[in-house]
């Protein structure tokens, strides 16, 4: 069954760095898009960022443009997210998310089919 | 950048009921919308996919309906578990936008 593990959350200083990472497992992780949506506390959705399949196209909210980095090895199955100049609004549970549809174009790679569990990245001084 | 308004944003009913949740779309989506369900403490879990299309071991109690920008989600009959919040999300244009949800609870 599909798997989706994320690690790497934790306590920040604003301006501070960090990394998320998510480990896939049953589904062919190199033919699916990979997306971030993170949720801050007490509120609703936000996607973050989609990385295609073969990581050739990279897309990103305007909220972390500049700051985030999306990237993946398929090789190892797993998806990352590199957070830079994080900010208290950044303070959230981040969730991968696997892309519904194999080998995807344009906005059909937008609907999110499996989510890991979430990570917490909270960013205060 | 497309807006997606839920309503209402929170509703409270009865174990049985039959519950309807609204989604609208700042601009003509097509049938791209989508629907989630979020328990306490838990990731989303897509149920609804291109406007009406259940997905894969979703129970048939689910239901969506409507294109361009009003959409309608229903439960046909409210069971216990089902106390959650919901969620449309539009991936006609980018970036993809999630309603700000609306929370069931049983009455």
């Amino acid at each position: 069954q599909v798997q989706l593990v994320e690690s790497g959350g934790g306590v920040v200083q604003p301006g501070g760095s960090l990394r998320l990472s998510c480990a896939a497992s049953g589904f062919t992780f190199s033919s699916y898009g990979m997306h971030w949506v993170r949720q801050a506390p007490g509120k609703g959705l936000e996607w973050v960022a989609f990385i295609r399949y073969d990581g050739s196209n990279k897309y990103y909210a305007d909220s972390v443009k500049g700051r985030f980095t999306i990237s993946r090895d398929n090789s190892k199955n797993t998806l990352y997210l590199q957070m830079n100049s994080l900010r208290a609004e950044d303070t959230a549970v981040y969730y991968c998310a696997k892309g519904s549809i194999g080998y995807c174009s344009s906005t059909s790679c937008y609907v999110f089919d499996y989510w890991g569990q979430g990570t917490l990245v909270t960013v205060s001084s | 950048d497309i807006q997606m308004t839920q309503s209402p944003s929170s509703l409270s009913a009865s174990v049985g009921d039959r519950v309807t949740i609204t989604c609208q779309a700042s601009q003509d989506i097509s049938n791209y919308l989508n629907w989630y369900q979020q328990k306490p403490g838990k990731a989303p879990k897509l149920l609804i996919y291109d406007a009406s299309n259940l997905e894969t071991g979703v129970p048939s109690r689910f239901s969506g309906s409507g294109s361009g920008t009003d959409f309608t989600f229903t439960i046909s009959s409210l069971q216990p578990e089902d106390i959650a919040t919901y969620y449309c999300q539009q991936y006609d244009n980018l970036p993809p936008a999630f309603g700000q949800g609306t929370k069931l609870e049983i009455k």
